[in-house]
Parts: structure tokens; C-alpha cells; sequence
């Protein structure tokens, strides 16, 4: 089974720059979150969709971020206009449908992104 | 507003050791915990996943328990490897706004010596 697919694995750009990332989740997974893990932190959730839909963008600063999961497969997450605080591993990940209880998250590669 | 904290934030041992890494969080409604690892500029690889009605999980030399009344799990390692080596982050599936986030703790990092 193929996992959670993502691309670039890294991007530098410069302040103020915009980016795109891109996720391709494992198949038949319902489930796909965005994750921003800055250094030395765990990963902190930016958006969830179920299908297509957003279940929850609550901390995504939408000021900048946008993301969307066009025929709810797979999805891009956008930062426009970047800031030096971006700078960090955006993870994606997608997890099947079922019993919560059950729930596992699968995780891709990352994207590493330095922004000067 | 759930909270997950794990000590030690590092950890050195020689190889063969047993060791136990601990993780706790504030809100005892979760619907289970993950266990991960991330080696250095990778992804993470989910350990273990203990459901909230389960006490433990167990994979190879891994072993994870959780005691959800007292907030508290722990991933026992025995006979510790080099290959061992990595950052080990626990994880609480929990209901957080609309959505089902895991929330994070800040890791343990694991060095394993030969």
C-alpha cells in the first residue's frame, strides 16, 4: 500500500514570497489534516477535511494559509504572503473512515520550508 | 483545553537497556493515544495506537500502556538498539473544535550508544 505522498521535501524562499505544497493522501482515506510542526514542537493541526469539506480550520491563520482539497483527494496548502515564523515541516496526513476509537493518522514525508 | 506533556524531553542510554518514556495529558476524554517516531528530517511512523476502552498495546520490543483516568501513558523499550535512536512523540485523538485533532506533546529525544 502506498503511503501519504507529499511534495516539494523542501522550499526556501524569501520573506513575503508565496508557497504551495501538495498531498497526495493514501487511498480511500476520507480523512486528510495539514500539520505545522515548528522545531522542536509536536506538530500542531491547520485544517482537517473530510471529503472535500473543511471540518476544521480553527488555527489556520487565514490571513496567509489557504487550503483546499479539490474532488477530495488530493489537496494544497498555500502560504501568501510568507513570514520568517513559517519556517518550519508541514505535514500531511490521512486517516480512513470508521469508529474514531479506531482512528489512525498515517503521516508523509513532510515539507521543510526555510523562509529568510 | 487538552495538554500533552512528556518527560524527559532526552534521554541517553547504553544498548540493552530497558527504558520507559512518559507522556501525560489534561483532559482524560480522548479517544485513543498514538505513539510516533520521527527520525531526524523525516515524517512520523505511528508506533502504537492504544484505544480509550484498552490498558496496553504491545509490537516486538515495544509496549505501551495507558491509564486514562490518571492522564498517563508510557512506552516501555526493551533491549535498547542504536537503531532505537530517534524522536519519539505521544499523541491524543480528542474532539477539538469541529474536528478530531491529535494533539502533541513536545517529543522525547533518544540516543542509544553501542
Amino acid at each position: 500500500e502506498a503511503g501519504v505522498a507529499q511534495s516539494p521535501r523542501y522550499k526556501i524562499i524569501e520573506k513575503r514570497q508565496s508557497v504551495a505544497f501538495w498531498c497526495n493522501p493514501i487511498s480511500g482515506h476520507a480523512t486528510l489534516y495539514w500539520y505545522q510542526q515548528i522545531l522542536g514542537q509536536g506538530p500542531k493541526l491547520l485544517i482537517q477535511f473530510q471529503n472535500n469539506g473543511v471540518v476544521d480550520d480553527s488555527q489556520l491563520p487565514k490571513d496567509r494559509f489557504s487550503a483546499e482539497r479539490l474532488k477530495g483527494v488530493d489537496s494544497t496548502l498555500k502560504i501568501q504572503p510568507a513570514k520568517l515564523e513559517d519556517s518550519a515541516v508541514y505535514l500531511c496526513a490521512s486517516s480512513p473512515p470508521g469508529e474514531l476509537s479506531y482512528n489512525e493518522q498515517f503521516f508523509g514525508p513532510g515539507t521543510r520550508l526555510t523562509v529568510l | 483545553k487538552q495538554e500533552v506533556t512528556q518527560i524527559p524531553a532526552a534521554l541517553s542510554v547504553p544498548e540493552g537497556e530497558n527504558l520507559v518514556l512518559n507522556c501525560s495529558f489534561t483532559d482524560s476524554a480522548i479517544y485513543n493515544l498514538q505513539w510516533f517516531r520521527q527520525d531526524p528530517g523525516k515524517g512520523l511512523t505511528s508506533l502504537l495506537l492504544i484505544q480509550s476502552s484498552q490498558r496496553e498495546q504491545t509490537s516486538g520490543r515495544l509496549n505501551a500502556s495507558l491509564d486514562k483516568s490518571s492522564g498517563r501513558s508510557t512506552l516501555y523499550i526493551a533491549a535498547s538498539q542504536p537503531g532505537d535512536s530517534a524522536t519519539y512523540l505521544c499523541a491524543v485523538l480528542t474532539l477539538e473544535q469541529a474536528g478530531t485533532a491529535l494533539i502533541f506533546g513536545k517529543g522525547t529525544t533518544l540516543s542509544v550508544s553501542s
